[in-house]
Formats: C-alpha cells, sequence, structure tokens
C-alpha cells in the first residue's frame, strides 16, 4: 500500500527554537492533513492543505503542500513546552471509483525543554 | 469535540474472546475508519467504510471484522482475541472526497488481552 515517510522520527529542543519536520510519499495526494496527538488524547487536526504549493498558516504553525504533490512540511515556530507531543502527516488519494483513503505518517515526536 | 464517541475507552479481556468496539458519529459523515496505534508504528489502518454496509480492508485487517448497519455506527470485532491485538484503537469520521475535507479522530480505546 501507500506509505508516507515522515521525519525526523523524534526531536529535542529548546523552548523559543524553531521546528521543521516533512513526509514525502511515492504517491500524489490531493490532500494533506497535519495532525497532533497529545498523551492520552486522539489526534487533533491541526493545518489541512488541499492545493499544490498551498502555504497554510495557523497561529505559529505553518504547512505547505509540495508542489509535486508528493510531500508536505509542517513548521513550529517560536516553540513552546505546550508544543510538546506526537506530530503526524496524513495524505488522502482516491483509492478507486469514488472512494478515498486517508493514510498517515509514523509520527514525529517533539520534546520541548523549557 | 467533532461529535465521536468511542466505547468503551478502556477494556481487558482474555485471549480467545471476542471483543467488540464501537463507534458513534453524530456529523452524519460518509467515511467511517478504525486505527490501531502500536509505538514504533503509528497509526494503522484495519478498516475503513465508505458508506453503510460498504467497507475495505486497511494494512492490519487480519483478526478484524466491521460493520456498518447505519450511517452512525461502526463496529470493529475481534472475533477471538490475541495478545498482539494488545493497542490503543481509534476511530475517525471523514467526509473525504469533496472540497474542504479534514479527518477528526475520536478518543480512543485501550485495548488490553491477557
Amino acid at each position: 500500500g501507500q506509505q508516507l515517510n515522515q521525519s525526523p522520527q523524534s526531536m529535542f529542543i529548546q523552548e523559543g527554537e524553531d521546528v521543521s519536520m516533512n513526509c514525502t510519499s511515492s504517491s500524489i495526494f490531493n490532500t494533506w492533513l497535519w495532525y497532533k496527538q497529545d498523551p492520552g488524547e486522539g489526534p487533533v487536526l491541526l493545518i489541512a492543505l488541499y492545493k499544490a504549493g498551498e502555504l497554510t498558516s495557523n497561529g505559529r504553525l505553518t504547512a505547505q503542500f509540495g508542489i509535486t504533490r508528493k510531500d508536505s512540511f509542517l513548521n513550529i515556530s517560536a516553540s513552546i513546552p505546550s508544543d510538546v507531543g506526537i506530530y503526524f502527516c496524513a495524505g488522502q488519494l482516491r483509492s478507486g471509483g469514488s472512494n478515498y483513503k486517508l493514510t498517515f505518517g509514523k509520527g514525529t515526536l517533539l520534546t520541548v525543554n523549557p | 469535540d467533532a461529535g465521536i464517541t468511542q466505547s468503551p475507552r478502556h477494556k481487558v479481556t482474555e485471549t480467545g474472546t471476542p471483543v467488540t468496539l464501537r463507534c458513534h458519529q453524530t456529523e452524519n459523515h460518509r467515511y467511517m475508519y478504525w486505527y490501531r496505534q502500536d509505538p514504533g508504528h503509528g497509526l494503522r489502518l484495519i478498516h475503513y467504510s465508505y458508506g453503510v454496509k460498504d467497507t475495505d480492508k486497511g494494512e492490519v485487517s487480519d483478526g478484524y471484522s466491521v460493520s456498518r448497519s447505519k450511517t452512525e455506527d461502526f463496529l470493529l470485532t475481534l472475533e477471538s482475541a490475541t495478545s498482539s491485538q494488545t493497542s490503543v484503537y481509534f476511530c475517525a469520521i471523514s467526509k473525504l472526497g469533496q472540497p474542504n475535507t479534514e479527518a477528526f479522530f475520536g478518543q480512543g480505546t485501550r485495548l488490553t488481552v491477557v
């Protein structure tokens, strides 16, 4: 099946630093989604991207849909302790007929040291 | 919250017993998904549904079955639970395939098979 390669697997940063993570795939996606998961909770949607080249911000978060439609990145600026968590990318593609499938990366574990 | 309820939230069961997890939505979304989350593997798709009585397998479907007899409910059944099925299970819903679609997650069910 389709695979999303998400990197890095984990990051340890100091409060105030900027963070960048990305996802790549061999498949072309028509939607990219970025999620954050806190311990004991379900993933929560941060940013959704629908067009190749699209750059979207949500507060200190910025994400881009790659021009090739095979990659996406997420940047977090001026990190704070509550940014700690697991960040997932997800890509949507048509799986046949009018059906669609959502595939997830394996996540990036972010640790922020105060 | 996106109107998704998973039940039970926690369950301990014995090897060889049947287990059914329930996902209930109030959003009338077409797509519903079951994922399992394990350390080092991220979110892996078990089964998904693209309409009432319409389901398809995901990447880790062995040992699981699903049913969707009405739009709002998606059931995941472990016919004979095994220790390898100890995991956290997440349900997600989406209107995938349409403009501005997003997938929303429930809070998860922690299943322990002893």
